[in-house]
């Protein structure tokens, strides 16, 4: 079956740091890959995608590079602000165009201190 | 303009009971997703609506679950006899028809939740 392994957290860092969150997947098919982001008091939302191997997804700072030799899409950014503090979730979808349902890892919870 | 909403935003009952939650996805998104995710986990896959009809259920956990979406909008999840164990957050999500912009991508959008507690 398909599924997503990510990083435990809660993950604690300073204001300015480098962040890492590991993503690993496994799919029966050639998967698109995304991270989205729960703010506190929010709901889900899409932070970035790629839709096919060596693609990079970027948005707010944070990137993730689609490597399917290591089955891989790790999010990071280089310095985090206290904004960033949230649950991360790496997710894929089997479909091309986002016709089909979402995976979602556990989620990381990330937070920041100034 | 208006996002995914879903009502009620909480709800509590008790074991055995029937339970009702809804969603109205955003105007004109033709794909609605449920979802349920149990504390401390990511959101699981229940069911999908292409329009009318159910594309794909095979994440309803039983069939104390059941879901409608009849005239292609506002989608209604049905809980029979609940247990302490279906005690999670819904959520819904709607998406637009057919292929997106840039990179072809149509992204599902998702509304609040409704958090449920069964006692």
């Amino acid at each position: 079956g398909n599924s997503v392994t990510q990083m435990e957290g809660p993950v604690t860092l300073s204001e300015e740091a480098f962040l890492t969150i590991n993503c690993t997947y496994t799919a029966t098919g050639y998967p698109s890959l995304f991270w989205y982001v729960q703010y506190p008091g929010e709901g889900l939302q899409l932070l970035l995608k790629a839709t096919k191997a060596d693609d990079k997804g970027s948005n707010k700072g944070f990137e993730a590079t689609y490597r399917k030799e290591t089955t891989s899409f790790h999010l990071e950014k280089g310095s985090v602000q206290v904004s960033d503090s949230a649950v991360y979730f790496c997710a894929l979808s089997l479909g091309w165009f986002g016709n089909e349902k979402l995976t979602f890892g556990t989620g990381t919870r990330l937070t920041i201190i100034p | 303009g208006a996002g995914v909403s879903q009502t009620p935003s909480n709800k509590v009952t008790e074991k055995g009971k029937y339970v009702e939650l809804r969603c109205d996805p955003i105007s004109g998104h033709t794909a609605l997703y449920w979802y349920r995710q149990s504390l401390g986990q990511g959101p699981e896959f229940l069911i999908y609506f292409q329009g009318t009809g159910a594309a794909d259920d095979s994440g309803l956990p039983n069939d104390r679950f059941f879901a409608v979406r009849p005239e292609g909008s506002v989608s209604t999840l049905k809980i029979q006899r609940t247990e302490r164990g279906d005690s999670a957050v819904y959520l819904c999500a709607s998406r637009s028809k057919g292929a997106g912009g840039s990179g072809g991508y149509n992204e599902q959008f998702f509304g609040p939740g409704t958090r449920l507690t069964v006692l």
